[in-house]
Formats: C-alpha cells, sequence, structure tokens
C-alpha cells in the first residue's frame, strides 16, 4: 500500500493568506494525486485531479503542483468559506489511500 | 448533473451483515470509462477508501476489508451495492458512494451514517 502523509495537521490562517498544505507519498505515484475539501456533515469536494488540474466550477486561488512523491495544495488568498478540511488522495495504485487530511482555522 | 443517494439501515448489529445501496442518476452505471466508489469516514476521524467496481462489473477492494466485503451492480436499477459482514463497532462511519472516472471522484453522495450497536 502507498502511505500519504498530510502536513501540517491543521493551521490556523485569517482571510486573505496565502495556505500552502503538503502530501507526500511513500512511494513515487507520477502525477497521480488528487484533493479534496470537506466541511462539517457534507461529502469531500473534488478540487484538484492529478495534481494541478483545477476541478470544473472550482475558484482559480485553488492550485497544485508537485509530481513523484511530493504534493503542495496552494490556496493563494484564503477565503471564509475555505475554512475546512483538505483531503489528498493518490489515485495510483489500490488501494487508493487518502491523507489524514489537513484542518484550516481561522 | 450526475447524482448519487445512499440508502440503508442506520443501525446494524455486531457480527451481522452491512448492505447499503447507491442509486445513480443522471449517468449510466453500465458505461464505459467509469468506476463506481465507496469510502468511509468514522465519526472524527479521515477518509478511508472501501474499493470500487467497474462499469463491466470487475471489483477492486481496499486488502484491509476484502475479506468482508462484496461490490455488485444492478444495472436494471442503475444502482451499486456494498455488503459488509462480520461488523464491528469499528466499522461505525459515514459511508459515501462516489462516481470515479479517470482517476478522480468528481461525484458524490451525501453521505449515510451506519452505527454498529447493540
Amino acid at each position: 500500500d502507498i502511505q500519504m502523509t498530510q502536513s501540517p495537521p491543521s493551521l490556523s490562517a485569517s482571510v486573505g493568506d496565502r495556505v500552502t498544505i503538503t502530501c507526500r507519498a511513500s512511494q513515487t505515484i507520477g502525477r497521480h494525486l488528487n484533493w479534496f475539501q470537506q466541511k462539517p456533515g457534507k461529502a469531500p469536494k473534488l478540487l484538484i485531479y492529478d495534481s494541478s488540474s483545477l476541478q470544473s466550477g472550482v475558484p482559480s486561488r485553488f492550485s497544485g503542483s508537485g509530481s513523484g512523491t511530493d504534493f503542495t495544495l496552494t490556496i493563494s488568498s484564503l477565503q471564509p468559506e475555505d475554512f475546512a478540511i483538505y483531503y489528498c488522495q493518490e489515485s495510483y495504485s489500490y488501494p487508493l489511500n487518502f491523507g489524514g487530511g489537513t484542518r484550516v482555522e481561522i | 448533473q450526475v447524482q448519487l443517494q445512499e440508502s440503508g439501515p442506520g443501525l446494524v448489529k455486531p457480527s451481522q451483515t452491512l448492505s447499503l445501496k447507491c442509486n445513480v442518476s443522471g449517468a449510466s452505471i453500465s458505461s464505459g470509462s467509469s468506476y463506481w466508489t465507496w469510502i468511509r469516514q468514522p465519526p472524527g476521524k479521515g477518509l478511508e477508501w472501501i474499493g470500487r467496481i467497474y462499469s463491466s462489473g470487475t471489483p477492486h477492494y481496499n486488502p484491509s476489508l476484502q475479506s468482508r466485503i462484496i461490490l455488485s451492480l444492478d444495472t436494471s436499477k442503475n444502482q451499486f451495492s456494498l455488503r459488509m459482514s462480520s461488523v464491528t463497532a469499528a466499522d461505525t462511519a459515514v459511508y459515501y458512494c462516489a462516481r470515479d472516472r479517470y482517476g478522480r471522484s468528481d461525484f458524490w453522495g451525501q453521505g449515510t451514517l451506519v452505527t454498529v450497536s447493540s
């Protein structure tokens, strides 16, 4: 199995801040990396796929980068609706594991 | 617009079998290039990938659950199902169904809470 490790587990930020979340895979996964946002009581929402492709309808302040084992999700200017938990997921090999999540708090 | 909706009992007794269905609208589960996925989330914890089944009926399971789960398609009802046997309290979670296309889960159900308790 490929293990996905996110950091930090949580962070505090203010509206307008630039926020970066990292995700590390235990072995190389190419660019097969997705990012999801989850708000309380809701299903996760796909933000980024294939490491850097923005899902339709997702604001352009979200961006992703990386390949191999190291990936980042960046929010260029944090908005009030962005306070949530963010998960990475590898889509390279079974089982398609998720990272442990990063909680973005005010 | 693709929509998914989970259904099933909210309470299951320990050692019994959990059965959930996911009804799909806006897409055919038998069309090519789509996988139909189950993911769960214990209360207050992270996401766990359970498995997925291709539109042809070929399943892929998480090895940690493989001995207890079966995924299946019902093309006549355009729905897919999860059966998990020998459940314990550790299986208490919100269960989500989702569509996977080209390596990404782009549409999700709202989730259904299943509690394992006597």
